[in-house]
């Protein structure tokens, strides 16, 4: 147990289908990630959020909307997926440097998404 | 922009055997992390080094942070079967040295097997 959950754990939906994931951690953070971790690829950054504001948007495709209503919460709102968009969709929390904390992070269990 | 090669990609080791791997970048990076992924699940952190030349250990593991904060690595003693699974390093730079927000740049993985 990391602090970090994400629900849910798998997911399979249709291309045409609108579906969000949940993180949340426990852990006092400041700062939320949602990373893409697919088969023999390098876990890719898709978004920053430190304290609730937008940092960074790693040229993601508008089909992936997150949401950061506050900063214990985050969520990666989903709609009119490709099938190359199936991967281990993992959330990561951390202190930010800019308060004055360590940048490690701590990751989530992950959801793993297929689109048919 | 940044890049960690990871190596090795993956091993086969005798149980009891030690273990190394390692990380190189052609960037400097101010802060070096170790994870674990297990099938299914997320990266859970092994080791954290923050300081050039930093030697840490957390129970069978041994990392360094390397003097040219270009490398590190891990080193598993006398391996065990749970020690199966997926090993990345993480870097992480800083706006001091051009790094995009401090976030983490991750290796591809060493995939660790290990015949009882």
């Amino acid at each position: 147990e990391t602090g970090v959950t994400q629900t849910p754990r798998h997911l399979v939906m249709g291309m045409t289908n609108k579906k969000s994931l949940k993180c949340e951690q426990h852990l006092g953070h400041n700062a939320m990630y949602w990373y893409k971790q697919s088969a023999k690829k390098p876990l890719e950054l898709m978004f920053v959020y430190n304290f609730k504001e937008q940092t960074e948007n790693n040229s993601v495709p508008s089909r992936f909307s997150p949401e950061c209503p506050n900063s214990s919460h985050l969520f990666l709102h989903l709609h009119t997926l490709q099938p190359e968009d199936s991967a281990l969709y993992l959330c990561a929390s951390s202190q930010n440097p800019l308060a004055g904390g360590r940048e490690t992070q701590y990751f989530g269990p992950g959801t793993r998404l297929l689109v048919l | 922009g940044q890049q960690l090669n990871q190596s090795p990609q993956s091993m086969f080791i005798q149980e009891g055997e030690d273990v190394s791997m390692n990380c190189t970048s052609s960037s400097i990076f101010n802060t070096w992390l170790w994870y674990k992924q297990d099938p299914g699940e997320g990266p859970v952190l092994l080791i954290a080094l923050y300081k050039a030349g930093e030697l840490t250990s957390n129970g069978r593991l041994t990392a360094q942070f390397g003097i040219t904060r270009k490398d590190s690595f891990l080193n598993i003693s006398a391996s065990i079967p749970s020690d199966v699974g997926i090993y990345f390093c993480a870097g992480q730079g800083s706006m001091n040295y051009g790094g995009s927000q401090g976030n983490l740049i991750f290796g591809k993985g060493t995939k660790l097997s290990v015949k009882p």
